[in-house]
């Protein structure tokens, strides 16, 4: 299993500029998110996705839209890139949890690392 | 606002002595999970903790958590330079069952 995959590592973007990050998981599991991580900050939740078609806001969703329209892939889609949107991206996947609590790890890819002039 | 909140922000021991992180959070949790992350990489799943467990073991990690005092801390014994990484806590509340929240982490540094 290769876990959780993003493209691209490493991206630079002018101001206005829109790209969509890939995130793909072969272990077939339904909950997958979006975080941004800055310096001192730690990890924001900006999109979560409970199964194929369900998608939901996090902490810091605006200026990025997500889609799930498989359970393997989670794009993240950044409209109009700003300064602001400058940060490591990192995509999570965990399975569904039992007994409706999320008891389950969750496997991290290892980031986009994303500048936006 | 992020639910978990590391102490010390970063931390400095010498190689075979004990590391200890905090984590404070604010409310009702269903669990909380611990995670490393080494530099430039993404990050790894240590340890979960439920929220009616007081105390758990994985090796040379121990984790506590005090549900009255929104508390729990991660202790690493007989530390490694391989242990050198920033180190998270996150919590699963239980009126959020399908959100992660990460706190803002511990930058933990062992020397050889």
């Amino acid at each position: 299993n290769a876990g959780v995959t993003q493209t691209p590592k490493f991206q630079v973007l002018k101001t206005g500029q829109s790209m969509t990050l890939q995130c793909a998981q072969d272990m077939n599991h339904e909950y997958m998110s979006w975080y941004r991580q800055d310096p001192g900050m730690g990890l924001r939740l900006i999109h979560y996705s409970v199964g194929a078609g369900i998608t939901d806001q996090g902490e810091v969703p605006n200026g990025y839209n997500v889609s799930r329209s498989t359970t393997e892939d989670f794009p993240l889609r950044l409209l109009s890139a700003a300064p602001s949107q400058t940060s490591v991206y990192f995509c999570a996947s965990r399975p569904r949890p039992h007994g409706g609590y999320s008891n389950q790890p969750q496997h991290f890819g290892d980031g986009t690392r994303l500048s936006i002039l | 606002s992020q639910q978990g909140e590391e102490d010390p922000q970063a931390l400095s021991i010498q190689e075979g002595e004990n590391a200890t992180m905090n984590c404070s959070y604010k409310t009702s949790i269903n669990n909380l999970q611990w995670y490393r992350q080494n530099s430039g990489r993404g990050l790894v799943h240590l340890i979960l903790i439920r929220s009616n467990e007081r105390e758990k073991h994985s090796g040379r990690l121990r984790v506590t958590l005090d549900t009255s005092k929104k508390s729990s801390s991660l202790l690493i014994t007989a530390s490694r330079a391989a242990d050198t990484a920033s180190y998270f806590c996150a919590t699963v509340r239980t009126d959020s069952s399908y959100k992660l929240i990460f706190g803002s982490g511990t930058r933990l540094l062992v020397r050889p």
